[in-house]
């Protein structure tokens, strides 16, 4: 069984552009997770996805973040314009339903110069 | 509200001794659930276990045990005979029904370091 696919794996940004981030989750799965990872710090839930719906997206920064799910399968999450704080690594989840296990991509590592 | 509380910054052993890394939670759902997450120095994060609230029964698997006490809410990890391969940051993680949905979050996660 395929896991979740996330890209770019890495990227490097100027402050004040934009980024995307694109994720594909395990076939089947209908809860979606984006997470923010900062260096050292635990998994931060930006915005979860229920099929289509977003179901909690209150730790997302609206002002600069909007993240999508189309047809409840792919996810895009971008940032606009990026800060130097959002370096971090975004994780990309998926589990079968809620309060299933959740399995997790490999991220993608942001760096904001 | 939902809380996941890894006291524990950073634990350092020896190969073979037996650790313990402690998560405390809160939560005002009787429904919930409790995950335990590897992330080794590769950055992916690896599914361990998950637990139901209605479920205490403690759980064996090779070397790793959990202990679910709703009493203390509070689901620690045992490690025995710690190995190199341990070394990894492991999180503790809750989802919990608040507001019809189950939102899965993490704490701060305990580094674990085994030295040879």
């Amino acid at each position: 069984e395929a896991g979740v696919a996330q890209s770019p794996r890495y990227k490097i940004i100027e402050k004040r552009q934009s980024v995307a981030f694109w994720c594909n989750p395990i076939s089947g799965h209908a809860t979606l997770y984006w997470y923010q990872q900062i260096l050292g710090q635990g998994p931060k839930l930006l915005i979860q996805f229920q099929n289509n719906g977003v179901v909690d997206d209150s730790q997302l920064p609206k002002d600069r973040f909007s993240a999508e799910r189309l047809k409840g399968v792919d996810s895009t999450l971008k940032i606009q314009p990026a800060k130097l704080e959002d370096s971090a690594v975004y994780l990309c989840a998926s589990s079968e339903d809620r309060g299933t296990e959740a399995f997790f991509g490999q991220g993608t590592r942001l760096t904001v110069v | 509200a939902q809380k996941v509380t890894q006291a524990q910054t950073e634990i350092s052993v020896v190969e073979k001794e037996d650790v313990t890394l402690d998560c405390v939670y809160e939560t005002r759902d009787t429904t919930y659930y409790l995950f335990w997450y590897k992330q080794p120095p590769s950055g992916e994060l690896v599914f361990l276990i998950r637990r139901n609230s209605f479920d205490e029964q403690n759980e064996i698997s090779g070397r790793y045990s959990w202990n679910f006490q709703k009493s203390t809410s509070s689901f620690n990890f045992t490690i025995t005979a710690s190995q190199v391969v341990d070394s990894a940051v492991y999180f503790c993680a809750l989802s919990g029904f608040s507001g019809g949905y189950n939102k899965l979050i993490f704490g701060a996660g305990t580094r674990l370091a085994v030295h040879p």
